[in-house]
């Protein structure tokens, strides 16, 4: 199967942009990935975040937004706030199977 | 309000067999494909299995193959992950999620599996 790869941990100020990147060993992110993006706080449920590349759940803050870039599936975030802080995983399709990236680390600070 | 709830887990000895449920409330579950993912203790999400809205279409993980079964009873509004020959890296906590086209994953709150002797 499939690999997805995503930086281990990234560090971002408050007010700060950071952007968390999600690659497949298969070749280029293109939106038939369907890439989805969530975010999992310690001890809690994954939730999403994004979904089909670039559209927000009801709930997602106007400060995340998700785009291809370079190849990739890219989650950007502007303005961080402190309880942006958790881990990221990105989700790919492959024509049926599902793989979720490592998951990236994401402290504010 | 959109509601999954896992259950079955629990303590088993590996090489032991296990079935998960979930069952689906606030929305119509046939509209839906299902997902099972599993997180291990410190560990990052893994993909499990797959199932389509009519159970025509279903997919697992490598490293569960031959191992899994996935089915649902839309009838039930419920989801299983059938889980036999288990070993110590199958524990983890498991979700089922629901995936509707091009729309947001909704996910339970999970069940513990813990393979140990």
């Amino acid at each position: 199967q499939a690999v997805v790869t995503q930086e281990p941990s990234l560090t971002v100020s408050p007010g700060g942009t950071v952007t968390l990147t999600c690659g497949s060993s298969t070749g280029g992110v293109t939106s038939g990935h369907y890439p989805y993006w969530f975010q999992q706080k310690a001890g809690q449920a994954p939730r999403t975040l994004i979904y089909d590349t670039s559209k927000k759940h009801s709930w997602t803050p106007a400060r995340f937004s998700g785009s291809l870039l370079g190849g990739k599936a890219a989650l950007t975030l502007s303005g961080a706030q402190p309880e942006d802080e958790a881990e990221y995983y990105c989700l790919l399709s492959y024509s049926g199977p599902r793989v979720f990236g490592g998951g990236t680390k994401l402290t504010v600070l | 309000e959109v509601q999954l709830v896992e259950s079955g887990g629990g303590l088993v000895q590996p090489g032991g067999s296990l079935r998960l449920s979930c069952a689906a409330f606030g929305f119509t579950f046939s509209n839906y494909n299902m997902n099972w993912v599993r997180q291990a203790p410190g560990k990052g999400l893994e993909w499990v299995s797959y199932i389509s809205i009519s159970s025509s279409t279903i997919k697992f993980a490598d490293s569960v193959k031959g191992r899994f079964t996935i089915s649902r009873d839309n009838a039930k509004n419920s989801l299983y992950l059938q889980m036999n020959s288990l070993r110590a890296e199958d524990t983890a906590v498991y979700y089922c999620a629901r995936e509707g086209k091009q729309q947001p994953w909704d996910w339970g709150q999970g069940t513990l599996v813990t393979v140990s002797s």
